[in-house]
This record gives C-alpha cells, sequence and structure tokens, in this order.
C-alpha cells in the first residue's frame, strides 16, 4: 500500500504570492494533519481534519488554511508568503481521531514533506 | 501547555555500543501517548518506538527500548548495537489528547537529537 504521498516535494515562490500543497492519506485513514518544520527546529502543528472538519489548529497566522475533500486528501494554502515561510511542510495522517482514536493502532504516519523555500 | 524537552543537541555512539538520547515533558494530563520518532537526512519522519501513559511496563521494539518514568515526566530512548543506519535526528514526541479522552493529531515535538554513528 502506498504511504503518505505530498506534492510538489520542492517549491520556489516569491515574497507575497500563494502556495498550495496537497497531501494523499494512507488508504484508509480518515484523519489528515500538517506541521511545518523549520531547519533545525523539530516540527510545529499547523492543523489537523478528521471527516473533513477541522478538529485543531495551531499557533499560525490566517494566512495559512486547509481543506480536506470527500476522499480525505487535504490541501494547504499559505497566502501572502513571507521569507519565515521558508520550511518542509510536513502531511500525516491517521485511520482515526477523536474518542474513536483511542489505542496504540491509531500511529501517526508522515509523508515526505514539501520543500517550500520563500524568496 | 504540554511541552517536550530535549536537552542534548548532538550525541554520538562506536558502532555496536549502546547510546540513551534524554527527553522530558511537562502536561496536566493523566493519559497521553509518548513517541521516538527518527528523520533521516531524506527528512521523512519515521516512527521508532511509542508508549502508552497509562502503561506501566516499558515499550521495546527491537534494539530500541524506552524507560518511561510518569511521575518523573521522563521518556528516554535507549539504543543497543548501534548500527550506521541509525544516525538521524531523534525527535521525542507528545500526543495530545481530546477533551472526551480520544487521541488528537496534534504532536508536540522536542527539538530533536542528532545522533552520530561512529564506525
Amino acid at each position: 500500500d502506498a504511504g503518505v504521498t505530498q506534492s510538489p516535494t520542492h517549491l520556489i515562490k516569491t515574497r507575497g504570492q500563494q502556495v498550495t500543497l496537497r497531501c494523499s492519506p494512507i488508504s484508509g485513514h480518515k484523519s489528515v494533519s500538517w506541521y511545518q518544520q523549520v531547519l533545525g527546529q523539530g516540527p510545529q502543528f499547523i492543523f489537523q481534519y478528521y471527516e473533513k472538519e477541522e478538529r485543531g489548529r495551531g499557533n499560525f497566522p490566517d494566512r495559512f488554511s486547509a481543506r480536506q475533500f470527500p476522499n480525505y486528501s487535504s490541501e494547504l494554502n499559505v497566502n501572502a508568503l513571507l521569507l519565515g515561510d521558508s520550511a518542509l511542510y510536513l502531511c500525516a495522517s491517521s485511520p482515526k481521531s477523536g474518542p474513536e482514536g483511542q489505542g496504540a493502532g491509531n500511529t501517526i504516519y508522515f509523508g515526505e514533506g514539501s520543500w517550500l523555500t520563500v524568496v | 501547555a504540554q511541552t517536550v524537552t530535549q536537552s542534548q543537541p548532538e550525541m554520538s555512539v562506536q558502532e555496536a555500543e549502546t547510546v540513551t538520547l534524554s527527553c522530558t515533558y511537562d502536561t496536566s494530563e493523566s493519559d497521553y501517548y509518548l513517541f521516538w520518532y527518527k528523520q533521516p537526512p531524506s527528512r521523512q519522519m519515521i516512527l521508532v518506538i511509542r508508549q502508552e501513559a497509562y502503561k506501566q511496563q516499558n515499550a521495546t521494539e527491537n534494539r530500541f527500548s524506552v524507560n518511561f518514568q510518569k511521575a518523573a515526566k521522563s521518556f528516554s530512548l535507549k539504543i543497543s548495537d548501534s548500527q550506521l543506519g541509525d544516525a538521524a535526528m531523534y525527535f521525542c514526541a507528545y500526543r495530545t489528547t481530546t477533551a472526551y479522552g480520544g487521541a488528537t493529531n496534534k504532536l508536540i515535538f522536542g527539538t530533536g537529537t542528532l545522533l552520530a554513528v561512529q564506525p
């Protein structure tokens, strides 16, 4: 089975532009979350979606938005790009969330990430 | 708010030797999950081992084991018989729970420990 897939793998944008990153979860996984990893730091939580609803949001400005589609894939959008948005954006999926998500089987799996460089 | 601290920015170990990576966390929750993730140069996050807070027994996965001290809020990773392929950045992560007790996909990461394995 395919793992979590993300696209594009690398991209370069100019300050002020907008970017859309895409993620396809593992087949059967209904929960998708997004993380930002700046060089030299641990990943920071941005969003979680479960069954197409936002279930959590990290401390990021409104320039960051996301959505989940009926097939459970997801897009992360960032508007008005700043130099500080340059980072690796990681998508993660898991089978369930919330009260149904207890148990060791509800493992979170990560994709290989999308490298965003803002110049 | 929960926090995760990794106080060792870099560690080095000889091939075939044992190394322990430290992690402490702070939380007011009684039920949670703890993880160690490995991030090689490819940047994909790979789950190494997980621990449910309600389990007193320390988790073990082949050469990897943890020392979970709930009262001390400590969660260290021991790698036995270190191999060259173990060289990577290692992140300790805490998984939050919802108001209803279920697991979310929000992971709180430490700043990481870069492990070098010397031949």
